[in-house]
């Protein structure tokens, strides 16, 4: 099994449509978590952190259901600009030191 | 621009020549990265430094690549022998360390081997 999967993907959705991206991560020690967006050819961006608590950022929410060893990204009212390919990431400890495990990615497609 | 720095963006080496990669990351960031992309694949962690000190390597291929982050200067990946192969995007993420657990990413370096 990967450390982390995506949903294969590619999603075409048309503008102002709710898209939702799932990620599962094998190691349960896992502490930290985040996703990243990266556009063709340019590096990936942070996008946001995910917090057990869950949190929200505009039209995007982030979940992690850490019993499940799951993560999810919620985008609401998707705009042309959101096209991107979003990574979820994965940190197996709360301390520095550790590298960051990359999933292959879920590729978006806004359509208008 | 204040962020992780890297170059060249892009370079072109022939079968058998070597290429070195530079990677600056941001201020006051201790520790780099260094990921490689092949064409419609994802990430793939490859080493991970810190200042002198090499921390993990378990994603360096056995022969041919090396890297290194010296006291002063930038960190350098190197890669002898270049093969077709080895084309791909190469990426430098930088980690503050101390209480930052976030890496931000270079805009890459473009290796292209003919």
């Amino acid at each position: 099994r990967k450390e982390v999967e995506q949903d294969p993907g590619p999603f075409n959705v048309p503008e102002g449509a709710t898209v939702a991206f799932n990620c599962t991560y094998s190691n349960s020690a896992s502490q930290s978590f985040f996703w990243y967006r990266q556009d063709c050819r340019k590096e990936p961006k942070l996008l946001m952190s995910v917090y057990s608590s869950g949190n929200e950022d505009g039209r995007f929410t982030a979940q992690l259901n850490r019993a499940s060893q799951y993560i999810s990204l919620l985008i609401r009212d998707s705009k042309l600009s959101d096209s991107a390919t979003y990574l979820c990431v994965v940190n197996p400890t709360d301390n520095y030191g550790q590298n960051f495990v990359f999933g292959p990615g879920t590729r978006l497609s806004v359509l208008p | 621009n204040a962020g992780v720095m890297q170059n060249p963006r892009h370079l072109v080496r022939r079968r058998g020549q070597e290429a070195r990669l530079r990677c600056s990351p941001m201020k006051g960031h201790s520790h780099v990265y260094w990921y490689r992309q092949l064409p419609e694949e994802g990430l793939k962690f490859m080493v991970y430094l810190q200042k002198e000190n090499i921390i993990d390597e378990s994603g360096m291929p056995k022969e041919r690549f090396s890297a290194e982050f010296p006291k002063e200067g930038p960190s350098i990946l190197r890669i002898q022998q270049v093969v077709r192969g080895d084309s791909a995007a190469y990426f430098c993420a930088s980690l503050q360390g101390t209480s930052g657990n976030t890496i931000y990413f270079g805009e890459g370096s473009w290796l292209t081997v003919v």
